[in-house]
């Protein structure tokens, strides 16, 4: 596609609910991002995957956060058991080049998926 | 942890006006630093990207400097239209911590007409 994909746009969840956030990155990008952003501050790095690795997770805020990028190409973040904090805005970004020291570029943001906890 | 800070928060000017929008960030060790504006609602629109070895970059009415030494980057729009009313974030790419971004939390900025 034209640029990244996230789904659903909207999610109200009950408390106590899991959900799958699913994001589709530029098609050919090996570098995928997840971050989170709460109402009123700038997003906050969650996890990073290079193809299907997951590199770095130093971002998830508990272990009910799960990313997964299987075959190196769509993601999927996980929250388990959500809770009223989780409520934000989760972004997921993509780049052509993979993200090492020495060798750095831009990301590209999808539109997000707003999660509503109640 | 590098941390990044915005000012102002928010900014409302007439249109045509020349406005400049900060932003600092503590750990002078970066890679490079992203000016991004959001809409309500929307992703991220990356505006403007500068490497660390550079001091400016610059696209239509926008200007972007950076002075890595004393931690500042300042995003000049000149001649504001209502249609850059919006949310400008800058971002910090780490030179140790490569493979995340660190974000200011915004100024909003609201150009009247």
């Amino acid at each position: 596609g034209a640029g990244v994909s996230q789904s659903p746009r909207y999610k109200v969840a009950k408390r106590g609910q899991d959900v799958a956030l699913r994001c589709d990155p530029i098609s050919g990008h090996v570098s995928l991002f997840w971050y989170q952003q709460a109402l009123g501050q700038g997003p906050e790095f969650l996890t990073y995957f290079q193809n299907e690795a997951q590199l770095d997770k130093s971002g998830l805020p508990s272990d009910r956060f799960f990313a997964e990028r299987p075959e190196g190409s769509v993601s999927t973040l996980k929250i388990q058991r959500t809770q009223q904090e989780d409520s934000a805005v989760y972004l997921c970004a993509s780049s052509p080049m993979f993200f090492r020291q020495g060798e750095n570029t831009e990301a590209f943001f999808g539109q997000g998926t707003r999660l509503t906890v109640v | 942890k590098q941390e990044v800070t915005q000012i102002p928060a928010a900014l409302s000017v007439p249109e045509g006006e020349n406005l400049v929008l900060n932003c600092s960030f503590t750990d002078s060790a970066i890679y490079n630093l992203q000016w991004f504006r959001q809409d309500p609602g929307k992703g991220l629109t990356s505006l403007l990207l500068i490497q660390s070895s550079q001091r400016e970059q610059t696209s239509g009415r926008l200007n972007a400097s950076l002075d890595k030494s004393s931690g500042r980057s300042t995003l000049y729009i000149a001649a504001s239209q209502p249609g850059d009313s919006a949310t400008y974030l800058c971002a910090v790419g780490g030179f140790y911590n490569f493979n995340k971004f660190y974000f200011g939390s915004g100024t909003k900025l609201n150009v009247k007409p």
